[in-house]
This record gives C-alpha cells, structure tokens and sequence, in this order.
C-alpha cells in the first residue's frame, strides 16, 4: 500500500530565516505531488504540483519555492520567510493517470514569528 | 477559473441525526470527492465520484454525482461524535486538477 510522510509537523521559524519542508511517498513510482497551503482550518490553496522529477509548476506566485530531486520526494523551501507564509501546508500525491483522487500527508503547522 | 460554493458553513447537529452537505458549480465536472479533515492533519478521501448520477456508499456516508454534472451532495446517516470534523467537496473536470470547495465545518453539540 501507499504511504505518504510529511515532516516535520509543526515549526515556528522567524521571519527572515529559510525553510525546508520534505515530502515523500512510499508503494508507489512516478506519481504526481503537490504542495497546498490552508489558511485557518479551511479553503486548501494549490502551491506547486509536479509530475516527475525535476518537473515543477507554479499555481500561485509567491515567496516559496518547490523542487522534486527524487521520484518520491518533493521539497517546498523559501531563502526568506514573512509573516504571511505562516499556515498549514499539506503534501499531496496521486496516480499519474486522469482523474487520480488525491491522497494527503498530516500537514506542517508552520508559524512565522 | 472553476469555483464550488459548498454549503452549509457550518453545521451544529445532534448525536444520532443525519446530515446533509451540498457542493454547487457553475460549470461542469467529470470527478466529485468528498474529503474529511479532522483536527491538525491531513484530509482523507471518503468518496470519489467518477459518473453523472452516480450514487456510492461507504458505511453511514452517501455521496451523489448531480446529473448535471454541477452538483454532489454528502449525507451522513446517525452521525457519531468522531464524525465530527471539516468534509471538503473537490471537483475534477480534466487532469488540470482539482477545485476544493471552502469546507463543511461538522460540530455535535452535547
């Protein structure tokens, strides 16, 4: 069966400094990823989604940034937090075929301070 | 771009009630998904919808694929106390991706 893990769970960062969030899936190759965003426990934003390595697009523009080394392994970072990037970020896999439902991790509670 | 209206907002039930939930678009979709997010983590499929008029179940939950193709609505029958949580409806019309609705918010008053 699929798994996938999200980490870590919750982080306080200062404005200013740089962030690493990880991804990654397990039972499965070549799916397609995706990091949302959840402002106040509702309404999930898409960030970025990717359907192979090194294949990243964009949904919104903004301070962050993705990137997908491994197959199974989708990074969302930023050089400079701001107040606003603070939320809960949820990981996101699915098949790579249409219609795919897609299946989430536990989500980063992530708090600029 | 596509957008869902989900309603109700918010929903204050008693223990043993059913409920209903509704999603709306103003365009069509060829995929319906019902989501649940409980507290801190993750939303989990509860039910996916590939077919106008389409009607799945799973457990107490039932979910319907509106034969318009712009509509699905979520029922829980006897609702429980962990049935409590936030139910998300997601719409799919091609492999652009999914279009979330803002959130059922389930609360069981005591």
């Amino acid at each position: 069966s699929q798994t996938i893990h999200q980490w870590p769970a919750t982080l306080v960062q200062p404005v200013g400094s740089p962030l690493s969030l990880e991804c990654t899936v397990e039972g499965t190759s070549n799916p397609n990823l995706y990091w949302y965003r959840q402002a106040a426990g509702r309404g999930l934003q898409l960030l970025f989604y990717s359907v192979g390595i090194g294949q990243i697009s964009s949904e919104v523009p903004q301070n962050l940034s993705a990137s997908r080394p491994q197959d199974r392994q989708f990074i969302l970072s930023s050089k400079k937090l701001l107040l606003s990037d603070s939320g809960f970020y949820l990981c996101a896999w699915s098949w790579d075929s249409p219609y795919s439902p897609l299946h989430f991790g536990n989500g980063t509670r992530l708090t600029v301070t | 771009g596509q957008q869902l209206n989900q309603s109700p907002q918010s929903m204050f039930i008693q223990e043993g009630e059913d409920v209903s939930m509704n999603c709306t678009s103003s365009s069509i979709f060829n995929t319906w998904l019902w989501y649940k997010q409980d507290p801190g983590e993750g939303p989990v499929l509860l039910i996916a919808l590939y077919k106008a008029g389409e009607l799945t179940s799973n457990g107490r939950l039932t979910a319907q694929f509106g034969i318009t193709r712009k509509d699905s609505f979520l029922n829980i029958s006897a609702s429980i106390p962990s049935d409590v949580g936030i139910y998300f409806c997601a719409g799919q019309l091609d492999a652009d991706g999914l279009t979330f609705g803002k959130g059922t918010h389930l609360i069981i008053q005591p």
